[in-house]
């Protein structure tokens, strides 16, 4: 059955300085991941997506995350945190195919002090 | 563009009671997924609809039906409302390009008293 770990419930750094938020998952295909933001009171965003085309994956506001299949893991990371990207961040595992249910973490609180 | 749209935004509810949730999915998508988010979790899927019909389900109870239209809009009813009910209920949307990408709306907070 596919799963999916978030690491930590709660992360917090300093403006301008690197962010991590680990996620681990559990697959038995090669699995859709996804990483989606939801910011107090708002719908959740997508931030990027993994469908088995590079490992490295490029989202929005400077986001990456590497699919390491070896390690089943897909960090999601920033070179430098803005006040804006604090927010609940969630790693997620699709099901059965393009349009299958999606498999949420229990998610990441990110803060980010000034 | 509209995204996805939930209505009401917020609704409180007596044990017991039944509710209707709404969902107007973003303009090209076809299919309408639900899911359930308790405070301090993460959304747990209810069900999927395509084609007016429920393609897939998540380990929901029967309370939880559901109905999509033609214009592939849909409902969530929840029957026999359990104060574990309460909860963010979010509808998304997807079929358009790409295809596995899902839409979410801003979701309707369900109070059970």
């Amino acid at each position: 059955a596919q799963s999916v770990t978030q690491l930590d419930s709660h992360v917090s750094v300093s403006e301008g300085t690197p962010v991590l938020l680990r996620c681990n998952y559990s697959s038995s295909y090669s699995p859709s991941l996804f990483w989606y933001v939801q910011h107090p009171n708002k719908g959740l965003q997508l931030l990027l997506k993994y469908t088995s085309a590079a490992t490295l994956v490029k989202g929005i506001n400077g986001f990456e995350a590497e699919f390491k299949k070896s390690e089943t893991s897909f960090h999601l990371t920033k070179p430098s945190a803005h006040m804006s990207d604090a927010a609940e961040y969630f790693c997620v595992v699709s099901v059965g195919g393009s349009q299958g249910n999606l498999i949420f973490g229990k998610g990441t609180k990110l803060s980010v002090k000034p | 563009d509209a995204g996805v749209t939930q209505s009401p935004t917020h609704l409180i509810k007596t044990r017991g009671q039944q509710v209707t949730l709404r969902c107007s999915p973003k303009s090209g998508h076809d299919t309408v997924s639900w899911y359930q988010q308790a405070l301090g979790q993460g959304p747990q899927f209810i069900f999927q609809y395509y084609e007016e019909e429920e393609r897939q389900r998540g380990n929901f109870p029967d309370r939880f039906s559901g109905h999509q239209f033609p214009n592939y809009s849909s409902e969530l009813n929840v029957n026999a409302l359990l104060l574990g009910d309460s909860a963010l209920y979010l509808c998304a949307s997807s079929g358009g390009e790409p295809a596995y990408e899902q839409y979410f709306g801003p979701g309707t907070r369900l109070t059970v008293t």
